[in-house]
């Protein structure tokens, strides 16, 4: 079935390095993406989205980057803090009636101080 | 705006027993989701509502029910516990149009079955 899963399951970066977390998708369809952040015991919380007509889009201290030949989105977080511990999942927003979201199994961000 | 709430936090069920999980959003959203959230996974979509008096299966619906009588709330029933259904449920909503998808969750209902 359509899915959308995580390359790494766990990550472990130093303090002050950059971090990239990847995510392929399956369905060649697909128009929407969205990362999310979850840190322990919360919900998941926005970070950024971006749409199949474009390659990357920036925002604060982070950049996605799609490149829908080989399925394939990127999440890279620029100068990693202690508080960007958490796991982190890439999710595909069906655009039917529903816009539901297909969640991938997530990736977890470890920061070394 | 409080955004999505949702009671109880904690729950423990036994076997055969039957609870409800409350959710509600003061965002004026038309979408709502329920999902579930394994450990160590990803969240699978259990219902969703595209409005009041609509509601629809998502991935995972075996077990449960839900009933979407106001915008604001989506209550999800579920009425003989499994020990399957132990998780944590996440109550999300958007406005489902427009320039973004994005789904604002609540902080969870941590379920546990025995």
């Amino acid at each position: 079935g359509e899915s959308v899963g995580l390359h790494l399951p766990t990550l472990s970066v130093q303090e002050g390095d950059n971090s990239i977390i990847n995510c392929a998708y399956s369905n060649s369809a697909s128009d929407y993406f969205i990362w999310y952040k979850q840190e322990s015991g919360k919900g998941p919380q926005f970070i950024i989205d971006i749409r199949s007509n474009m390659d990357k889009r920036q925002g604060q201290r982070v950049t996605v980057l799609l490149n829908k030949t080989v399925k394939h989105l990127s999440l890279q977080i620029a100068a990693t803090q202690p508080g960007d511990s958490a796991v982190y999942f890439c999710a595909d927003v069906r655009m039917d009636s529903s816009y539901k979201l297909i969640f991938g199994s997530g990736t977890r961000l470890l920061v070394r101080p | 705006n409080a955004g999505v709430t949702q009671t109880p936090k904690f729950r423990i069920l036994k076997i055969g027993q039957s609870m409800t999980l409350q959710c509600t959003q003061d965002m004026n959203h038309n979408y709502m989701y329920w999902y579930r959230q394994d450990p160590g996974m990803g969240l699978k979509l259990i219902y969703y509502s595209v409005g009041a008096g609509i509601t629809d299966k998502g991935e995972v619906p075996n077990g449960y029910n839900v009933s979407r009588s106001t915008t604001e709330d989506f209550p999800l029933r579920l009425e003989l516990a499994a020990p399957s259904q132990t998780s944590v449920y996440f109550c999300a909503s958007s406005q489902g149009t427009g320039s973004s998808y994005e789904q604002y969750f609540g902080p969870g209902t941590r379920l546990t079955v025995t």
